[in-house]
């Protein structure tokens, strides 16, 4: 099955700082690619995703781009603020199979410090 | 429009005792999930359902039971609780190409 690697597992960063978060997937055949965002005690929340057809995405202050080859697809978020302040997950998934399993990576507690 | 409702939100168990978690949708989603998450481990999906009336065995399925009797619901159980089934258990619904729509989580503690 697919096996999703996220790095940092901790990441602070200075208010106004870029935040970049990297994630590798292991089966070739993964065509999307959602990144969720989960702040203290809430439910994940979708903020951006990405399909095998783009190389990249962005809204606003975030962006996500994605290499086939190499298989990794990598969140940067420009200009921290202190509401950026959660733990971001990436996910793989193949879309069109029958089925649609999200495997997820242990996540990065990202920290904004004002 | 109450999107994804889990209950209860919080449960106590011993050792050995059984109990159900339900999910219910109203957003007429086709596809629903249930994961787990443990802190350091992510989410991992305990079984999941395309439609009413199946269900198929996620990452962690084990010491788990589930069922889509009615599209808008999925239900998880519990049949010997076990400590290492301690966990933050989420459930979320989707359509077959997009985004998932968690609940707010139930705790459970098993004693």
């Amino acid at each position: 099955g697919e096996n999703v690697e996220q790095h940092p597992s901790t990441l602070s960063v200075q208010e106004g700082d870029s935040a970049v978060i990297k994630c590798t997937y292991s089966d070739s055949a993964s065509n999307y690619f959602p990144w969720y965002k989960q702040e203290l005690g809430k439910r994940p929340q979708l903020i951006i995703d990405i399909r095998s057809n783009v190389g990249e995405k962005k809204d606003q202050r975030i962006a996500v781009t994605l290499n086939k080859t190499a298989k990794h697809f990598s969140l940067h978020i420009t200009e921290t603020q202190p509401e950026d302040s959660a733990v971001y997950f990436c996910a793989a998934s193949i879309l069109g199979a029958g089925s649609y399993q999200l495997t997820f990576g242990k996540g990065t507690k990202l920290s904004v410090i004002p | 429009n109450a999107g994804v409702t889990q209950t209860p939100k919080f449960r106590v168990l011993k050792t050995g005792q059984s109990m159900t978690l339900l999910c219910a949708q109203d957003m007429n989603h086709e596809y629903m999930y249930w994961y787990r998450q443990d802190p350091g481990m992510g989410l991992r999906l305990i079984h999941y359902s395309v439609g009413e009336g199946t269900t198929a065995k996620g990452e962690v399925p084990d010491g788990y039971n589930v069922s889509r009797l009615k599209k808008q619901n999925f239900l998880l159980g519990l049949e010997s609780a076990a400590p290492s089934q301690t966990s933050v258990y989420f459930c979320a619904s989707s359509y077959p190409t997009g985004e998932l729509f968690f609940g707010e989580g139930s705790r459970l503690t098993v004693l």
